[in-house]
């Protein structure tokens, strides 16, 4: 069936470097994508979101690319920071249905 | 704290237990929404109400599985005759709803279910 997956399942970066964070999906008729981060214990909070209208979309510190064409998804966040340490997932949604979730990448932050 | 909020947060029962959770979703958030949620996997949908309507329904939510929202604003998930296979982080959320595709949905912290 369409899914939402992920390419990396734990990233491990140094403080203060980027970090990318990549998504495919697989559905074509997606038109809304977000990036949700979860911490232990919590529930996904939201980070950004972008329709399929956009290809970049900025936030504070993170930034969200969306290509089309090979229906690729990814997170950048910048000066990636202890705090950043979290379970990241992206999810789509086609008019109509119900969010779907990837499986989660894993950002460790090493001091 | 204006938050969806859910109850209880663990929730430890013996296999064939009935347990019941509580979902309050933000005020004014028309839609509400369950997913289940396992150990390194994403959020899995389970269903949703557009005010007090149950719209959808996963083949995850088995027949032991039931969900109400009688007025419109809080909403209990219920399972019946507990399984091991139902450990699982249960969550809510809730959102605005609309037409388009553009809906952001706002989670709470969660039930973390433990059938022993």
């Amino acid at each position: 069936g369409e899914s939402v997956g992920l390419h990396l399942p734990t990233l491990s970066v140094q403080e203060g470097d980027n970090s990318i964070i990549n998504c495919a999906y697989s559905n074509s008729a997606s038109d809304y994508f977000i990036w949700y981060k979860q911490e232990s214990g919590k529930g996904p909070q939201f980070i950004i979101d972008i329709r399929s209208n956009m290809d970049k979309r900025q936030g504070q510190r993170v930034t969200v690319l969306l290509n089309k064409t090979v229906k690729h998804l990814s997170l950048q966040i910048a000066a990636t920071q202890p705090g950043d340490s979290a379970v990241y997932f992206c999810a789509d949604k086609a008019a109509g249905n119900k969010l779907t979730f990837g499986g989660g990448t894993r950002v460790l932050v090493k001091p | 704290d204006t938050g969806v909020s859910q109850n209880p947060r663990h929730k430890i029962t013996k296999r064939g237990q009935n347990v019941t959770f509580r979902c309050d979703p933000i005020s004014e958030h028309n839609r509400l929404y369950w997913y289940r949620q396992t150990l390194g996997q994403g959020p899995e949908f389970l269903t949703y109400f557009q005010n007090e309507a149950q719209l959808e329904k996963s083949r995850l939510l088995s027949d032991r599985f039931s969900a109400e929202r009688p007025k419109g604003s809080f909403s209990t998930l219920e399972i019946q005759r507990t399984e091991q296979g139902d450990s699982a982080m249960y969550l809510c959320a809730s959102s605005l709803g609309g037409t388009s595709s553009n809906e952001k949905l706002f989670f709470g912290s969660g039930t973390q279910l433990s059938v022993l």
